[in-house]
């Protein structure tokens, strides 16, 4: 199994500005992915994180606007620039094992005002 | 493109109750099917990962079962539980890659 820590758990941002949220694993993964759930909705990916080479986008995302860090095979970074109201969900880091069976962190609540 | 449905919507039981809750895909070529359990505003608990050569799985009181032929899998509570109340999600794997597609979610709330 994999943990994932995520920070921070929830913020509350002004709109126009950006914030970065943190994913680290517990041990060394190839992918991890970003998704957002949007209020009353389901889960969307956002992107795969990728070490070693950019990230690859979901159609409908673009790195403008959410720009992905993976320094290493345990941390990587999601930012959501320019915020605006329509941003405010629950953005969370995933990663699969070995098995193939997918983990979570324990996600992002952005509310932006 | 695999696309995952859920019924029902929601569910509301009273404590004691057996309830199935069920997952419909329309990519049969999956290697696994997942559930999980969300708590309102909260992340995502794996609660059972089921292979494709499996047909069921079982934690607890839980017991998944998985038929890829007909692109259906239930998730089965026995002896529900107030504690039970969430949403529960079923993931199946994207074609050719390791992120999921998930459905909309059955949200159970349990009586006491």
């Amino acid at each position: 199994s994999a943990v994932i820590s995520q920070k921070p758990s929830r913020d509350i941002c002004q709109r126009g500005t950006s914030l970065t949220i943190q994913c680290q694993v517990d041990s060394q993964v190839t992918m991890m992915f970003w998704y957002r759930q949007q209020p009353g909705q389901s889960l969307t990916l956002i992107a795969t994180a990728n070490q070693g080479s950019e990230a690859t986008y979901e159609s409908g995302f673009v790195i403008d606007k959410f720009p992905i860090s993976r320094p290493n095979l345990t941390f990587s970074t999601l930012t959501v620039s320019n915020m605006s109201p329509e941003d405010s969900s629950i953005y969370l880091c995933s990663v699969a094992s070995g098995s193939t069976e997918a983990f979570f962190g324990q996600g992002t609540r952005l509310t932006v005002v | 493109k695999q696309e995952v449905t859920q019924i029902p919507a929601a569910l509301s039981v009273p404590e004691g109750e057996n309830l199935v809750l069920n997952c419909s895909f329309t990519d049969s070529a999956i290697y696994n099917l997942q559930w999980f359990r969300q708590d309102p505003g909260k992340g995502l608990t794996s609660l059972l990962l089921i292979q494709s050569s499996q047909r069921e799985q079982t934690s607890g009181r839980l017991n998944a079962s998985l038929d890829k032929s007909s692109g259906r899998s239930t998730l089965y509570i026995a002896a529900s539980q107030p504690g039970d109340s969430a949403t529960y999600l079923c993931a199946a794997p994207r074609e050719g890659g390791q992120n999921f597609v998930f459905g909309p979610g059955t949200r159970l709330s349990v009586l006491p």
